[in-house]
């Protein structure tokens, strides 16, 4: 079975500070892990993903997370926030990267200008 | 460009009525298809699988007499909400899986039960 907790439902940071938002996670089998981005009354677009390979992954728009097994965690950076990137973000996990996913419960990221 | 896509995007049916969102792989054959329903300020929650070719495969507590889904080709699968209420209105989005590990969601459809 899979899980996965956000820490923190709300995330406030200031126009071009960093942005970090936390994810941990629990598999029994190794994890295929995601990070979507939710933009008001949109859809889900796909930042990132961790399938195998380099633990450090690049998404789109400045985002990157780093996949540590040892901590179970997929915590999601950005080295300086854009107004733009208000949204919700949601952290999954798939146990082989093409089923169904299990999404944790989010963080709506605010920008201060 | 979008690989899959939900039609449609926002619906509004009176209550005892039944509504029909259709989801379809653009440029794929997807023999597996999601359905996840997202409540307000909530997270999402799957519903139920979608098999092509079989009986769909629900998440516990869903009610598969009341959200129909039909996967009657590899590039479509629709869901029916079926003597819609009012706590029926969600946001219910689909997702399908190409080949490379890739999950594609699509838009997103809001159903709003009055």
């Amino acid at each position: 079975a899979q899980s996965v907790t956000q820490l923190g439902s709300h995330v406030s940071v200031s126009e071009g500070a960093l942005v970090l938002l936390r994810c941990n996670y629990s598999s029994s089998v190794p994890p295929y892990l995601f990070w979507y981005v939710q933009y008001p009354n949109q859809g889900l677009q796909l930042l990132l993903k961790y399938t195998t390979g380099a633990t450090l992954v690049k998404g789109i728009n400045g985002f990157e997370a780093e996949f540590k097994k040892s901590e179970t965690s997929f915590h999601l950076t950005k080295p300086s926030a854009h107004m733009s990137d208000a949204a919700e973000y949601f952290c999954a996990v798939s146990p082989f990267g093409n089923e169904k996913l299990t999404f944790g419960t989010g963080t709506r990221l605010t920008i201060i200008p | 460009g979008a690989v899959v896509s939900q039609h449609p995007s926002r619906v509004i049916c009176k209550s005892g009525t039944s509504v029909k969102i259709e989801c379809r792989s653009l440029d794929f054959q997807a023999t597996t298809m999601f359905w996840y329903r997202q409540f307000p300020k909530q997270s999402l929650m799957l519903m139920a699988t979608s098999n092509e070719g079989s009986k769909a495969t629900y998440e516990q507590g869903v009610e598969k007499d009341k959200f129909l889904i039909n996967h009657a080709s590899l590039t479509l699968s629709t869901l029916t909400v079926t003597s819609a209420h009012p706590e029926d209105s969600s946001f219910y989005i689909c997702s399908a899986s190409k080949t490379g590990n890739t999950i594609y969601f699509g838009e997103g459809s809001w159903l709003t039960v009055v």
